[in-house]
């Protein structure tokens, strides 16, 4: 069956950089595309980006251009997340889910990451 | 990219119906027939329980139903169970390859 499992929670200082890892198994990698969403303590989720595993092709979300950062390793069948320049307000739990065929829904999600953003 | 309004709440008692709506624009839920709805329990990932604003994934029990008028989408749960007691979210492609989500609802099963 379709599993995503996410690398581990973090805890990061105002300004590091944090990437996580989202290795995908259970199907053909490159046929269906990666997003990354996070969810902040007590709100509702937030699209983050998404990437095309097929040619690389990215796009993300308007807030972040400029310190996220996401690609793929199609010989491992790993998708990363790269957020950069951390501020508080980045703390939050990242999750990656895989993207139907038509584009319509995200039926797959990993476990979740928590990234901590705190001096 | 789009943030979509849902109610923060609704409640109802097992074996009633309830129906959160979600709204936004023309240029998502109006524009395009690409809403999902998701169920989270508290620590847990979201689960695809609607998608293509009326379809079930198999598993998803019948109970759930998915409609769409103009820029609201809604999710209704009838012979509602303890289990449904959740979080719920709704999410619309905005073109572009871009999509928003809902702020979420608590069902709570009284």
């Amino acid at each position: 069956q379709v599993k995503l499992v996410q690398s581990g929670a973090e805890v990061k200082s105002p300004g590091a950089s944090v990437k996580v890892s989202c290795k995908a198994s259970g199907y053909t990698f490159t046929t269906y595309n990666i997003g990354w969403v996070r969810q902040a303590p007590g709100r509702g989720p937030e699209w983050l980006g998404w990437i095309s595993t097929k040619s690389g092709s990215t796009n993300y979300v308007q807030k972040l251009q400029g310190r996220v950062t996401m690609t793929t390793e199609a010989s491992t069948s790993i998708a990363y997340m790269e957020l950069r320049t951390l501020r508080s307000d980045d703390t939050a739990v990242y999750y990656c889910a895989r993207l139907d065929r038509s584009g319509s829904s995200w039926p797959d999600w990993g476990q979740g990451t928590l990234v901590t953003v705190s001096s | 990219q789009s943030a979509l309004t849902q109610p923060r709440s609704v409640s109802g008692s097992p074996g009633q119906s309830v129906t959160i709506s979600c709204t936004g624009t023309s240029s998502d839920i109006g524009g395009y027939d690409y809403v999902s709805w998701y169920q989270q329990h508290p620590g847990k990932a979201p689960k695809l329980v609607i998608y293509d604003v009326i379809k079930r994934p198999s598993g998803v029990p019948d109970r759930f139903s998915g409609s769409k008028s103009g820029n609201t989408a809604s999710l209704t749960i009838s012979g509602l169970q303890a289990e449904d007691e959740a979080d719920y979210y709704c999410c619309s492609y905005a073109g572009s390859y871009t999509w928003g989500f809902g702020g979420g609802t608590k069902l709570t099963v009284l």
